[in-house]
């Protein structure tokens, strides 16, 4: 069974940094790109980065372009998200979406999410 | 970057009822696009990707068309699990966006 759990959040000052976890399982993650995407409170889903099977491909939303750095470590079955200068905007619901392909297509699974919350 | 517009922002249907949900994107996406549903306190459900082909294990209630810049999801006969947010996404070009989102609510 695919699982797919999120950590890391939490309440944290403007400015400040956060690192975002993703622990995976049921599936072999060498095999599949894997991406970020948040939800704002009362707003829609927003894809925050993504990043392909090998990290030779990497992308951000420009909302986050500069601030944000996804990484993967396929050996522990981890995907990342290093969150710096981070803004009151920033505050959402952070989700861990698993590829259907090697190289950045639809979302076939995704875990519970973890929270994220920017104020002072 | 690649703006999806969905419409309309509310649907009000009744359980048995047909519902088409509207994407148009920007610039083509040729049929690179899917389709998902959200409910409050859960993770997305992908329903349709590639513009037309249902997810395993997604009712054949479910059906998505078209290509380039215009989609339609449609639901053939609503049942009360049906009720939600459904969001279009395209993966043609990064950064990979997503629709504003449609809700989907009871009558």
């Amino acid at each position: 069974e695919v699982q797919l759990v999120e950590s890391g959040g939490g309440l944290v000052q403007p400015g400040r940094s956060l690192r975002l976890s993703c622990a995976a399982s049921g599936f072999i993650l060498d095999d599949y790109a894997m991406h970020w995407v948040r939800q704002t409170p009362g707003k829609g889903l927003e894809w925050v980065s993504g990043i392909t099977w090998n990290s030779g491909t990497v992308g951000y939303a420009d909302s986050v372009k500069g601030r944000f750095t996804i990484s993967r470590d396929n050996t522990k079955n981890s995907l990342y998200l290093q969150m710096n200068s981070l803004r009151p905007e920033d505050t959402a619901l952070y989700y861990c979406a698993k590829d259907m392909r090697s190289f950045g297509d639809s979302f076939n699974y995704w875990g519970q999410g973890t929270p994220v919350t920017v104020s002072s | 970057e690649t703006v999806l517009t969905q419409s309309p922002a509310t649907l009000s249907l009744s359980p048995g009822e047909r519902a088409t949900l509207s994407c148009r994107a920007s610039q083509s996406v040729d049929t690179y696009l899917a389709w998902y549903q959200h409910k409050p306190g859960q993770a997305p459900r992908l329903l349709i990707y590639e513009a037309s082909k249902r997810a395993t294990g997604i009712p054949a209630r479910f059906s998505g068309s078209g290509s380039g810049t215009d989609f339609t999801l449609t639901i053939s006969s609503l049942e009360p699990e049906d009720f939600a947010v459904y969001y279009c996404q395209q993966r043609n070009t990064w950064p990979i966006t997503f629709g504003q989102g449609t809700r989907l609510e009871i009558k």
